[in-house]
């Protein structure tokens, strides 16, 4: 069964760093999302993506963060300058077409910044 | 404004009794409903959604939801709990009347535990 997959699956880093965190999605997908879980805390939104372009995006997602799809497989996120606070983990989802409406979520990076 | 709640942290019942994990949502307009399974170090499993018709969803590992309108809830259930039950569940919601990317809203999940 295809599934979404994510590297690398934990990721230390340094604040002020710079990060990227990789998905490969579903091959047939359309639209990509990222989320985060904040330890103890609920899944959030971060941005979606269709047609190599941002399609949403919610108010965690600000000019540090960005967005891109550089090949045909891989979607990523990228922190410019990691905070404490981006200590988290990250899940990508893909889905496949608007008439089927299941997001499916990669295993997530875990992010420690120090 | 979407949001989704579940109202118990945390959930133990007995193996082989049912299990109850509650939703409730609120959105606008015609709401989508999922839930989400998460095991210890894994990422979200898709279980069950509701978009329409039956009220009744029939998911995964023999999990169901029932879909109920005038009391915007969409609560999981099972009729024989499993000890490989145990997990993290998440209830999530998409506004139809939202144009977009169709972004889910999470409620803050109810940990099952289920006593052999």
């Amino acid at each position: 069964e295809p599934e979404v997959t994510q590297t690398p699956s934990h990721q230390v880093t340094q604040m002020g760093q710079e990060v990227i965190l990789r998905c490969v999605p579903i091959s047939n997908h359309l639209y990509f999302y990222w989320y985060r879980q904040i330890l103890g805390q609920k899944v959030e939104f971060l941005v979606s993506f269709y047609n190599n372009e941002i399609s949403e995006k919610s108010e965690i997602f600000d000019d540090q963060f960005s967005v891109e799809r550089p090949d045909g497989s891989n979607f990523t996120l990228k922190i410019r300058s990691t905070k404490l606070e981006d200590s988290a983990m990250y899940f990508c989802a893909s889905r496949w077409a608007p008439s089927t409406d299941t997001q499916y979520f990669g295993p997530g990076t875990r992010l420690t910044v120090l | 404004a979407q949001s989704v709640a579940q109202p118990e942290d945390q959930v133990n019942v007995a193996e082989g009794n049912p299990l109850t994990v509650k939703c409730t949502y609120s959105v606008s307009g015609n709401p989508y409903l999922f839930w989400y399974v998460q095991y210890p170090n894994r990422g979200l499993q898709f279980l069950l959604k509701y978009i329409t018709g039956d009220n009744l969803v029939k998911g995964s590992y023999g999990f169901e939801a029932e879909f109920n309108k005038s009391q915007t809830s969409f609560h999981l259930k099972k009729p024989s709990a499993l000890v490989s039950d145990s997990a993290l569940y998440f209830c999530a919601v998409r506004d139809l009347s939202k144009t977009g990317a169709n972004n889910l809203f999470f409620g803050t999940g109810t940990r099952l535990t289920v006593i052999p």
